[in-house]
C-alpha cells in the first residue's frame, strides 16, 4: 500500500521569501509523484510531476519539487513567493504500473504582504 | 476544450434523498475518476473508470454510492439514501492514455446534507 505525508498543514510566509512544502511517501514499488495546487473554490491543477529521469522537476509558477529516492521525499519549493501563491497545495503518488493516486492531506500555504 | 466540467456545482438536500452528480471528461480523454474530499483532507480516491468499464471501486464506498459511464464519455455518481456524513467536495477527474497518470480535476459539486 502506498501512502503521502505532508509534514505542514500550514505554512505562513512572507511575500518575496522562499518556502518549501514538505512532502514524504511510502511505497514498496516505483511511483510517479505530483504536486498539484487548489485556489479556493477551484479544482486541482497540476503544479509538476516526476516521472524518471533527473531527479530536480521544474513546473509552473515558478515551482520545483526535488525527488530523493533515499529519502522518499518529494519537497515543493519556490525562491520568491508571490502573494498569489497562497492556496492550497497536495501532493500526490501513483505506482507506475497502475492508475490509483493516493494523495496528501495537503498543506495550505499563506503568503502574507 | 473547455476542461473538466460538473454539475451541479452547489447540492443542498435532506438526509434520506437520492442525488445524482455529472461530470463531462476532457473529450479524448478514456480514463475517469471520482474523488471525495472533506475540508481539511486531501482527496479521497471513490471510483475509476476507463472507458465505460469501471475498474475499481474503493472499499470505502458504501453499496448507497454508485457510477456509471454508459457510453465511456460522461459518467454519473449517484448517492441513495443520504447521510450528513455524505457531506463533502465530489472531484471528477480525467486522464488520456500517457503511460502516466496525470489527471485534469473539474471544479467539483459541493454536497451538503442537511
Amino acid at each position: 500500500a502506498q501512502s503521502v505525508t505532508q509534514l505542514d498543514s500550514q505554512v505562513p510566509v512572507f511575500e518575496e521569501a522562499p518556502v518549501e512544502l514538505r512532502c514524504n511517501y511510502s511505497s514498496s514499488v516505483s511511483v510517479y509523484l505530483f504536486w498539484y495546487v487548489q485556489y479556493p473554490n477551484q479544482g486541482l491543477q497540476l503544479l509538476l510531476k516526476y516521472l524518471s529521469g533527473s531527479t530536480l522537476v521544474k513546473g509552473i509558477n515558478g515551482f520545483e519539487a526535488e525527488f530523493n529516492k533515499s529519502q522518499t521525499s518529494f519537497h515543493l519549493r519556490k525562491p520568491s513567493v508571490h502573494i498569489s501563491d497562497t492556496a492550497e497545495y497536495f501532493c500526490a503518488v501513483s505506482n507506475t504500473g497502475g492508475f490509483k493516486t493516493i494523495f496528501g492531506a495537503g498543506t495550505r500555504l499563506f503568503v502574507k504582504a | 476544450d473547455t476542461g473538466v466540467s460538473q454539475n451541479p456545482r452547489h447540492k443542498i438536500t435532506k438526509r434520506g434523498q437520492n442525488v445524482t452528480f455529472r461530470c463531462d471528461p476532457i473529450s479524448e480523454h478514456n480514463r475517469l475518476y471520482w474523488y471525495r474530499q472533506t475540508l481539511g483532507q486531501g482527496p479521497e480516491f471513490l471510483t475509476y473508470f476507463q472507458n465505460e468499464a469501471q475498474l475499481e471501486k474503493s472499499r470505502l464506498l458504501s453499496d448507497r454510492f454508485s457510477a456509471e459511464r454508459p457510453k465511456g464519455s460522461f459518467s454519473t455518481l449517484e448517492i441513495q439514501r443520504t447521510e450528513q456524513g455524505d457531506s463533502a467536495m465530489y472531484l471528477c477527474a480525467s486522464g488520456g492514455q500517457g503511460e502516466y497518470n496525470e489527471q485534469f480535476f473539474g471544479p467539483g459539486t459541493r454536497l451538503t446534507v442537511l
